[in-house]
């Protein structure tokens, strides 16, 4: 079975700073990788997504991530943070035909934005 | 216009009772999921429903299933409900089963169970 792990259960950023938030997957094939985010009593919104091709990926928003396979992993960065991207982030993956099965997600990481 | 809807937004109920939560999607997608936030906000699949074909989470209980009837509709039914079935439940969707295709989330529904 795969699992997600994402670092830092809260991560906080001055406004302006870069934000990392890491995300490792475990799985022997490598998987479709997903960022959520999910603002306060919302549902979760698409930020970007790497299926094949360009291991950079970009998504709305002025987020980024890079899939590296030699380390399992798929951070997620912005360059410089602003006040209205405090939320919940959400890592998750989906085997390669595994739709049907759904996503597996990470346990998120809350971004605080310090003014 | 709405593309997952979810109702209600808020569910409270006592225990023992029965409830049903509704998902429509507008989209024309073929694929529509169930997943449960638990308080600590950790996502996990319940049931996926994609041409008729029902696929289980074995650790739901079975006190919770499943019903489309019709592609854009997959509702939630939860029989004699417990205090740890509260929660807050999304209703998803997706174009189709290939795993590389955006899934769009309702709303969610935060079921308080009393």
């Amino acid at each position: 079975a795969q699992s997600v792990t994402q670092l830092g259960s809260h991560v906080s950023v001055s406004e302006g700073a870069l934000v990392l938030l890491r995300c490792n997957y475990s799985s022997s094939v490598p998987p479709y990788l997903f960022w959520y985010v999910q603002y306060p009593n919302q549902g979760l919104q698409l930020l970007l997504k790497y299926t094949t091709g360009a291991t950079l990926v970009k998504g709305i928003n002025g987020f980024e991530a890079e899939f590296k396979k030699s380390e399992t992993s798929f951070h997620l960065t912005k360059p410089s943070a602003h006040m209205s991207d405090a939320a919940e982030y959400f890592c998750a993956v989906s085997d390669v035909g595994g739709g049907a099965d759904g996503l597996t997600f990470g346990k998120g990481t809350h971004l605080i934005i310090q003014p | 216009d709405t593309a997952v809807s979810q109702t209600p937004k808020y569910l409270v109920t006592q225990m023992g009772n029965d409830k049903s939560i509704k998902c429509e999607q507008n989209l024309g997608h073929d694929t529509m999921y169930w997943y449960k936030q638990d308080s600590k906000k950790f996502l996990k699949i319940m049931f996926s429903y994609n041409n008729k074909e029902l696929i289980i989470n074995e650790t739901v209980p079975n006190r919770f299933s499943p019903k489309s009837p019709d592609k854009a509709h997959l509702n939630l039914h939860i029989n004699s409900l417990e205090l740890g079935d509260s929660a807050v439940y999304f209703c998803a969707s997706s174009s189709d089963v290939s795993g590389n295709t955006e899934a769009f989330f309702g709303q969610g529904t935060r079921l308080t169970v009393v």
